[in-house]
């Protein structure tokens, strides 16, 4: 079975923090993915990497960036955290390879920002 | 760019009954549709998926039918069970994926 882990279930950080969101994957998939996730809005992307090194923003970028320095790694980093950055973390992978399409998600990471 | 969109926001079904969740798609080039049922606290689980070559797919209980013709596929649950309650998402993927903004399911026991 694919798995996505994500480093933490429940983060509580103040308004100005730096904040790193980890995710790891064991599929050796090259496209990873982070979505926030908020009531009505659906799943909306931020950035997504498609190979080491490669990031892509994506709909909502802004206040965010990623790094991918491994393949199996991608990190979500909020500079300087808002309180309007509270909300639901999702990371996902996907194989680039074929058609294998399928999209797997993290546990997630419920980020309050106070 | 892709366009999901989800139908309906919320749906309460009596337990045994039928649930049944549509979506439309904008982008023709669109070719694989998968479902994903997020239960509270978790994150989204692939449940069944379908590809724009087939027009029907079933597993157990959950069946996806694919209209490409009109751009809309829909989610159907048979006997439905009280921890079929969730939310279920719909998505399309062309270049890139596109979810629908998601159905709250409530089986009523």
């Amino acid at each position: 079975d694919v798995k996505v882990t994500q480093s933490s279930r429940y983060l509580v950080k103040r308004t100005g923090e730096k904040v790193f969101l980890e995710c790891v994957q064991d599929m050796d998939h090259e496209n990873m993915f982070w979505y926030r996730q908020d009531p009505g809005l659906g799943l909306r992307l931020i950035y997504f990497s498609y190979d080491v090194k490669m990031k892509e923003k994506g709909d909502i970028p802004e206040g965010y960036s990623v790094s991918r320095e491994k393949k199996e790694r991608f990190s979500l980093i909020l500079e300087s955290a808002s309180t309007n950055q509270t909300s639901m973390y999702l990371c996902a992978s996907r194989t680039g390879t074929g058609r294998r399409d399928e999209q797997y998600f993290g546990p997630g990471t419920r980020l309050t920002v106070t | 760019g892709e366009n999901v969109e989800q139908h309906p926001s919320t749906l309460s079904v009596q337990e045994g009954d039928s649930a049944v969740i549509k979506c439309t798609y904008s982008d023709s080039a669109s070719n694989y549709f998968p479902w994903y049922k997020q239960e509270l606290g978790k994150g989204p689980q692939l449940i069944i998926d379908i590809r724009s070559n087939v027009g029907e797919k079933k597993d157990q209980r959950i069946a996806v039918t694919l209209n490409k013709t009109a751009k809309h596929f829909s989610l159907h649950i048979t006997e439905t069970q009280p921890e079929d309650s969730a939310v279920y998402f719909c998505a399309a993927n062309s270049n890139d994926m596109r979810f629908g903004a998601g159905t709250r399911l409530t089986v009523k026991p």
